[in-house]
């Protein structure tokens, strides 16, 4: 299957600072990269969707200005939590669907573990 | 946000046995996936379903499109230790919804 690769996979940041997180498409192109946050023994929970040179749309309750979305290019989309507080504390997936393929599928990163002290 | 209902919960088991979970949605989908995701990684796709009443194999596993388009069901057969994990079906409309995920222990 397609490689989506994410980086950094831990982070511990102190409160007020701000985080990037980057998520890679590594072999096929992805015109659209979902960003996903996960609670302990929960479920993931949609919180953007970025298109390659547009801004991103984002779910109902997510701040924008708190989690910015850029996507720069086909294989390149960034998540910035800026001045983190300690309940931005969460695991951070995101997700690649290719690019002109039609059947919907999307592949996941490892993830991203922020603590913010 | 919206999210599929997913049962059972859990699930304890031994070896070799067989799994089954489904997921259930008021909503219609046209895509039913099936992800499995260990502790501290994203989840890993299983299997993609297309059409109403597809059925579709993986190995040890199976899946079927519910014929309402509603509900999704997969199977595992003959378990082993490494499936154990957190098992989520996510069905697609113009995004991503994800079930609630069933973890599955295996005792050998």
């Amino acid at each position: 299957g397609a490689v989506v690769s994410q980086h950094p996979s831990w982070v511990i940041c102190k409160s007020g600072t701000s985080v990037k997180i980057e998520c890679r498409s590594l072999d096929f192109q992805a015109t659209t990269m979902f960003w996903y946050r996960q609670f302990p023994k929960q479920s993931l929970m949609l919180m953007a969707t970025s298109n390659e040179g547009s801004k991103a749309t984002y779910e109902q309750g997510v701040e924008k200005d708190k989690f910015l979305i850029n996507h720069a290019s086909l294989t390149l989309s960034t998540l910035t939590v800026t001045s983190a507080h300690p309940e931005d504390s969460s695991f951070y997936i995101c997700s690649a669907r290719e690019a002109g393929w039609a059947k919907n599928i999307q592949y996941f990163g490892a993830g991203t573990r922020l603590s913010v002290l | 946000g919206q999210q599929l209902n997913q049962s059972p919960q859990s699930m304890f088991i031994q070896e070799g046995e067989d799994v089954s979970m489904n997921c259930t949605s008021s909503s219609i989908f046209n895509t039913w996936l099936w992800y499995k995701q260990d502790p501290g990684e994203g989840p890993v796709l299983l299997i993609a379903l297309y059409k109403a009443g597809e059925l579709t194999s993986n190995g040890r596993l199976t899946a079927q499109f519910g014929i309402t388009r509603k509900d999704s069901f997969l199977n595992i057969s003959a378990s082993i230790p490494s499936d154990v994990g957190i098992y989520f079906c996510a069905g697609y409309t113009d995004k991503l919804i994800f079930g609630t995920g069933t973890r599955l222990q295996v005792f050998p």
